[in-house]
Order: C-alpha cells, then structure tokens, then sequence
C-alpha cells in the first residue's frame, strides 16, 4: 500500500518568515496533488503536479515534484495570517483506478 | 457552475443504528469518490463510483457501502454504526474517465457531512 508522509505535522510560524512543508511517498507515482482545508471546512485543490520537476507558484506558495526522489516540496514565503489551514499532499496511483493516498496533513498557524 | 453538495451537513446518530449520506456531484462529473476524515487515521479512501459502477473500494468493512445514480448522484450507507465511524464524510467529484480533459483529474470536494456516533 502507498505511504504518504508530511512533515511538519505542526507548523507556527511568523509573518514574513519562509517555510518548506515535505511530503514523501513510498511507491512510484508521476502525479501529485496539493490540497488546502480550512478548519471546519472542506478541501480545496491548490495545485496539480503531473511530471518529474514540475514546478507550480501561485501567490506566496510555490509546490514543486521530484518523482525520482519521491518527494513534494510545498514552499511559503513570506506566510501572512491568511494562509493559516491545513495542508494535505495526495498521491494517485495509476492502476488502482481513481484512488488518492493523502498524506497526513501540516497545520500550519501564521503568528501576527 | 455548483459545487459538490452534501447532505446532510452534521447528523447525530447512536450505536447500532445505519445512515444514509447523500453526495450531488459537479454537473458532467461522473467520477463520485467517498473519503473518511478523522484525526487519527487523516483522509482514507471509501470508494469511488463511475457511471453506476463501483470501480474501486478501499480497506473498510462491508458495513460501509454506496452506489450511484444514472444522474451521478451518489449515496453511501454505514449500517451498525460503531463509535469509530464518527467521522467527517467527504465526497468529490471528477472528471477521471471522461477523456482527454480529464487528464489532470482534479477531486473537488464537497462540504461533508459530520457524523457523530453516541
């Protein structure tokens, strides 16, 4: 079974500071997926990474794919108060027909 | 265009009895999947359903099941509930399957529904 790993689990940090928040996979995949949950709210799709070095910003967020070393890499700089939620990364596993592994999640707190 | 609609959003329920969520994916989705979220074990995967069929399931008991509708609207059923099934009930809908534009397969979720089990 596809293992999925973030770390930090928990992240605070401060305005303007920048932070990598890391997610491992264990099994082979070329497509990778950054979601967003706001508490007491649903997920909200943040980016799509579909090839090896695939590189996608919007904003202060920057999620980046390296599939040889089976990591995803999502980048905050300069974090402000808004982008305070949880953080998922989710694997598809072709073959499994349409299934996700998600990875367990970073809650990160922007501090004023 | 409207999003993915869950209901009902929060239901209290108790142990032994069964329930009924109800998922209305984006119009032209036909790919329905169910996800559990729970603090312990994050989001896991149910199952997931394409034009009425139920192409994959994941590592749940037969207490859990679904089906879909020939307009794609999804249902899933949890009979015997049990204190662990308190959880947050996600559906998403995607265009997986659907052709060429289908390709990056974004899941767009609903709202969920929050069972709780006493």
């Amino acid at each position: 079974e596809l293992k999925v790993e973030q770390n930090p689990l928990f992240l605070s940090m401060q305005e303007g500071k920048n932070y990598t928040i890391y997610c491992n996979y264990s099994t082979t995949s070329d497509r990778l997926y950054w979601y967003r949950q706001d508490p007491g709210k649903s997920l909200e799709s943040l980016f799509v990474l579909l090839s090896n070095g695939a590189v996608k910003q919007e904003g202060r967020l920057m999620a980046s794919l390296d599939t040889k070393a089976r990591l995803s890499t999502l980048h905050i700089t300069a974090a402000v108060h808004d982008l305070s939620a949880t953080y998922f990364c989710a694997v598809y596993l072709q073959g499994t027909g349409n299934q996700f592994y998600f990875g367990t999640g970073t809650s990160l707190t922007v501090i004023p | 265009k409207a999003g993915v609609t869950q209901t009902p959003r929060y239901l209290i329920k108790t142990r032994g009895q069964q329930v009924t969520l109800s998922c209305s994916p984006i119009s032209g989705h036909r790919s329905v999947s169910w996800y559990q979220q729970t603090p312990g074990q994050g989001l896991q995967f149910l199952f997931e359903y394409f034009s009425e069929t139920q192409r994959n399931k994941g590592n749940f008991p037969g207490r859990f099941s679904g089906r879909q509708f020939s307009n794609s609207r999804s249902e899933m059923n949890v009979s015997t509930l049990e204190l662990g099934d308190s959880a947050l009930y996600l559906c998403a809908s995607s265009l997986w399957g659907q052709g060429p534009v289908s390709g990056a397969n974004v899941l767009t979720f609903g709202a969920g529904s929050r069972l709780t089990v006493l």
